[in-house]
C-alpha cells in the first residue's frame, strides 16, 4: 500500500513568489491535513480538509491556502512568499476527520521543503 | 491557550540503557494523545498513542505514561538502540470552540544514543 506522496521535495522560491505544493493521500484515506514545521517551533497546523471541503484551520494569514479534489488529492498554496515561509510542510491523511472517533493515527508524508530567498 | 511542550530539547542515552522522554501539555480537556517519532529527512512516524482514560499502555518496546493530574506525558523506550536517534514529538488532540479537532504538536526532543 502507498504512503503518502508529496511532491515537490524540495524547491527555492524568491520573496513575492508563490507556491503550489501538492499531496497523495494513502488510498482510502478521506482526510488530509497540512502542517508547517520549523526548527523550534514544532508542527504548526495550517487547515484539514475532507471530503473536499476545508474542516479545520489553523492561525495563518490568507496568504495560505488550499484545495482537495475528488480523489482526496490536496494541493495547498502560498501566495506572495515571505522569507519566514522557508519551513519544511508537512501533508497527512487520515481516514477519518480528525476527532470523528477522538482517535486516529495520521499518516505523514516525507515533506516539501521550501526555501525563500 | 493550549501548548503541548517538552522539558528537554535533546537526550543523550547510552546504548542499551532505558529513555525517557517527557512532554506537559495545558489543554485539560484533551483526551487523545500520541507520540511521533521523525527521522532526518523524513516524515513523522506513529509510535504509540494512549486515551486519557488510560495511565499506561505499552508497545514494543514502548511505553506511554499518562498523568492527567498534573498534565504530563511521557514516552519509555526500553534497551535505546541507534535506530532510535531521532526527534519525538507529542501531540494532543484539541477541540475547537466551533466543535471540531486539530492536533498540536510540541517543539520536538532530539534523542542521541551514543555507542
Amino acid at each position: 500500500k502507498a504512503g503518502v506522496t508529496q511532491t515537490p521535495r524540495y524547491l527555492i522560491k524568491t520573496r513575492g513568489q508563490q507556491v503550489t505544493l501538492s499531496c497523495s493521500p494513502i488510498s482510502g484515506h478521506r482526510s488530509v491535513s497540512w502542517y508547517q514545521q520549523t526548527p523550534g517551533q514544532g508542527l504548526q497546523f495550517l487547515f484539514e480538509y475532507f471530503s473536499e471541503t476545508q474542516r479545520n484551520k489553523g492561525n495563518f494569514p490568507g496568504r495560505f491556502s488550499g484545495r482537495q479534489f475528488s480523489n482526496s488529492r490536496s494541493e495547498m498554496n502560498v501566495s506572495t512568499l515571505e522569507l519566514g515561509d522557508s519551513a519544511l510542510y508537512l501533508c497527512a491523511s487520515s481516514l477519518r476527520l480528525a476527532g470523528y472517533t477522538n482517535t486516529g493515527e495520521l499518516f505523514f508524508g516525507e515533506g516539501s521543503r521550501l526555501t525563500v530567498l | 491557550g493550549e501548548s503541548v511542550g517538552l522539558h528537554l530539547p535533546t537526550l543523550s542515552v547510552q546504548e542499551g540503557d532505558n529513555s525517557i522522554i517527557n512532554c506537559a501539555y495545558s489543554n485539560s480537556a484533551s483526551d487523545y494523545f500520541i507520540w511521533y517519532k521523525q527521522e532526518s529527512g523524513k516524515g513523522p512516524q506513529f509510535i504509540i498513542d494512549i486515551r486519557s482514560n488510560m495511565d499506561k499502555r505499552q508497545g514494543q518496546r514502548v511505553t506511554v505514561l499518562l498523568n492527567k493530574t498534573v498534565k504530563h506525558l511521557s514516552l519509555q523506550i526500553a534497551a535505546t538502540q541507534p535506530g532510535d536517534s531521532a526527534v519525538y514529538f507529542c501531540a494532543d488532540l484539541a477541540r475547537f470552540t466551533s466543535g471540531t479537532y486539530k492536533y498540536i504538536f510540541g517543539t520536538g526532543t532530539r534523542l542521541k544514543v551514543l555507542a
